[in-house]
């Protein structure tokens, strides 16, 4: 069975800080891993997605790595700001893709 | 296209009674999926169907629980006789068969039963 971790599970850092969360995954065969961002008492907001045959995407001050073997994936974010405060979730799909086993997340805070 | 939209976003039901979800996915999406997040955990899956084929069910999905994809468009989630710890955001997402395959969640239904 596929076990999702994510550490550390909350982050306080202050403004225009770099920082780097963690995702980490028992089962290597995986067919993609998409991280998400959600805000409180809201949905989940796709990120990025890594297919198993990539190993980084970027979006804007966004890095996704992943390193299957090692069953690890990282997320960078560059240049913290005030409204990058969420918690941060990583998402691990099957080969067929036909669900997604979830961390239990990263509760991010970015003081002013 | 709106993204994924579920109805209602807020839901309060006494024990005992039944409640429905929709959701409706992104329009060319195959996959539809449905997930629980309860507080301060991620996403569980729940279900999950490929047009209107329902194709994998969790353990989590007890005989209470329904879900339907009737025309492989909107899908239903329906709790007969609601427990107190049945209270949770259900989610649901969608994403394309093949190809770039990124799930994309709607802003879920929370649900409290008193």
């Amino acid at each position: 069975k596929q076990e999702v971790t994510q550490i550390p599970a909350a982050l306080s850092v202050p403004e225009g800080e770099n920082l780097v969360l963690n995702c980490s995954f028992t089962d290597s065969a995986i067919y993609n891993l998409q991280w998400f961002r959600q805000d409180p008492g809201k949905g989940l907001t796709s990120l990025l997605l890594i297919q198993s045959s990539q190993r980084e995407q970027t979006s804007g001050r966004l890095n996704a790595s992943l390193d299957k073997s090692s069953g690890r994936s990282t997320l960078y974010i560059a240049a913290s700001q005030p409204g990058d405060s969420a918690t941060y979730l990583c998402a691990v799909a099957r080969y067929n893709n036909n669900d997604m086993r979830f961390g239990a997340g990263t509760r991010l805070t970015v003081k002013p | 296209d709106t993204g994924v939209s579920q109805d209602p976003r807020h839901k309060i039901t006494k024990r005992g009674q039944n409640v429905t979800f929709r959701c409706d996915p992104i329009s060319e999406h195959n996959r539809l999926y449905w997930y629980r997040q309860t507080l301060g955990q991620g996403p569980e899956f729940l279900t999950y169907f490929q047009n209107e084929a329902q194709l994998e069910k969790s353990r989590l999905l007890s005989d209470r629980f329904s879900a339907e994809r009737p025309k492989g468009s909107f899908s239903t989630l329906e709790i007969q006789r609601t427990e107190q710890g049945d209270s949770a955001m259900y989610l649901c997402a969608s994403s394309r068969l093949q190809g770039w395959t990124e799930a994309f969640f709607g802003q879920g239904t929370r649900l409290t039963v008193v």
